[in-house]
């Protein structure tokens, strides 16, 4: 079946470690996207990649880095930068044509200790 | 500064009941609305959408209506079930300009009383 698979589905990290999230798609999509939800704030935007060995900051970039090298992989790492790393982290992908509309992976959910 | 806003953080609707979400957005460039819904621990799924060429989109229990001049879109869900209770994300984005990310609200949490 076709979809986003985000991995692990939840982790757990001590302090100054950095963290890589996964997140492959077989949707042949060309854009991805990095989410991070917290209670009340609603969804913001990480970083996001419309074409491999591309990417653009987001709204909250600081402490997080991305690198899109296959089409279908764009791994999101929480460096020991990013102050409140602890959340609810979401991957998207989208087809590169007008219409927007996002299809996410189940999440992935961080929590520092 | 919040571009799209879902100034209700919750609502309570009976089962049977019309439920209405509501968001306002500030960005005149925005031509392309949708609706998410999401569950706790889930990634969020797509719902609905409207384009600005419209003031109305109709999806079997679900309708969108848009009011460009009022910069402001519903969500009507009728009638409400149990299994409508979750969090509804609007999100909104200009098309033109080719695939610019999604600017969500913050969502409004729908809880559905049998």
């Amino acid at each position: 079946d076709g979809g986003i698979t985000q991995s692990p589905k939840y982790l757990f990290r001590k302090e100054g470690q950095n963290v890589t999230l996964s997140c492959e798609q077989n949707l042949n999509h060309d854009a991805m996207y990095w989410y991070r939800q917290d209670p009340g704030q609603g969804l913001r935007l990480i970083y996001y990649s419309q074409i491999v060995n591309d990417f653009q900051k987001g709204d909250i970039a600081e402490g997080y880095s991305v690198s899109r090298e296959k089409k279908e992989s764009f791994p999101l790492t929480v460096t020991s930068a990013q102050k409140n790393p602890t959340a609810f982290y979401l991957c998207a992908s989208s087809t590169r044509g007008p219409t927007g509309e996002l299809f996410f992976g189940e999440g992935s959910r961080l929590t520092v200790l | 500064d919040q571009q799209v806003k879902q100034n209700s953080p919750s609502l309570s609707v009976q089962e049977g009941r019309i439920s209405i979400l509501n968001c306002d957005y500030t960005n005149s460039m925005f031509d392309y609305f949708l609706w998410y819904k999401k569950y706790p621990a889930e990634g969020p799924t797509f719902l609905i959408s409207i384009s600005s060429i419209k003031d109305k989109n109709e999806d079997g229990r679900f309708t969108v209506f848009l009011n460009k001049s009022a910069k402001h879109l519903s969500l009507h869900i009728v009638p409400s079930q149990p299994g409508d209770s979750a969090v509804y994300f609007c999100a909104a984005t200009y098309r033109n300009s080719g695939n610019t990310p999604l600017v969500f609200g913050k969502g409004t949490r729908l809880s559905v009383i049998a």
